[in-house]
């Protein structure tokens, strides 16, 4: 299996650009995550999917943020507008089994002008 | 979840085993410690995890003490790919709506030669 897939790898934007993240989980996990890192904040959980569904959006910072995953292969994070302290890197997860075993996609590091 | 204390770095030289120690006082009785650390510029990797046995596998041992208020993380013969922040979590086990890992600011380990 490739691992947890994301793209794009780096994205540049000007502010009040809407900015779309992609994430493919291993196949056959339930569970997929989306967080963000940041220098000052460190690495915080903004929400997460059980079967498709989200189960837990009470890290997404504002309106601005959006998550969805129309199937057990895809998920997108859109951030509209973007703005210059959205910059991040910002990673995907997915779960298969019945422990917290948690596999990481490289991320996506967003540069916001 | 349950608040983990750790040491902010720690030093190893390479082919040393590295003892990574982890405080979690108040830890309940369904939660679990898991171990994940962060290469630079990599996303999360998960390492192990214990409830109160210690556990072993290719990777590292957990040593969790009898009261399970604290855990010891040991990689036998670090070597210098093993430098990296590890972080040490309390969950529980992994299904239903609360199976959310929170990350705190981890042990920065430094291996060298």
């Amino acid at each position: 299996d490739a691992g947890v897939i994301q793209s794009p790898r780096h994205e540049v934007t000007e502010m009040g650009q809407e900015v779309t993240l992609r994430c493919k989980p291993i196949s056959g996990h339930n569970s997929l995550f989306w967080y963000r890192q940041t220098m000052m904040r460190g690495l915080e959980l903004l929400i997460y999917f059980n079967n498709n569904v989200p189960i837990d959006d009470s890290g997404m910072p504002e309106d601005r943020f959006s998550a969805k995953m129309p199937n057990a292969s895809f998920s997108t994070l859109k951030i509209q507008p973007s703005e210059p302290r959205d910059s991040a890197v910002y990673f995907c997860a997915s779960r298969g089994g019945g422990y917290n075993e948690q596999f990481f996609g490289p991320g996506t590091r967003l540069t916001v002008l | 979840d349950a608040k983990t204390t750790q040491p902010t770095s720690m030093d190893c030289a390479e082919g040393r085993a590295a003892n990574l120690p982890c405080n979690h006082s108040t830890i309940s009785g369904n939660e679990y410690v898991y171990w994940y650390r962060q290469i630079h510029s990599q996303g999360p990797q998960y390492i192990i995890h214990g409830l109160k046995n210690n556990e072993t596998n290719e990777m590292a041992s957990l040593i969790i003490t009898e009261d399970r208020k604290s855990s010891t993380l040991i990689l036998p013969h670090a070597t210098l790919r093993d430098t990296a922040v590890y972080y040490c979590i309390v969950s529980n086990r992994g299904t239903g709506t609360a199976s959310k890992l929170t990350f705190g600011t981890g042990t920065r380990l430094q291996v060298t030669l």
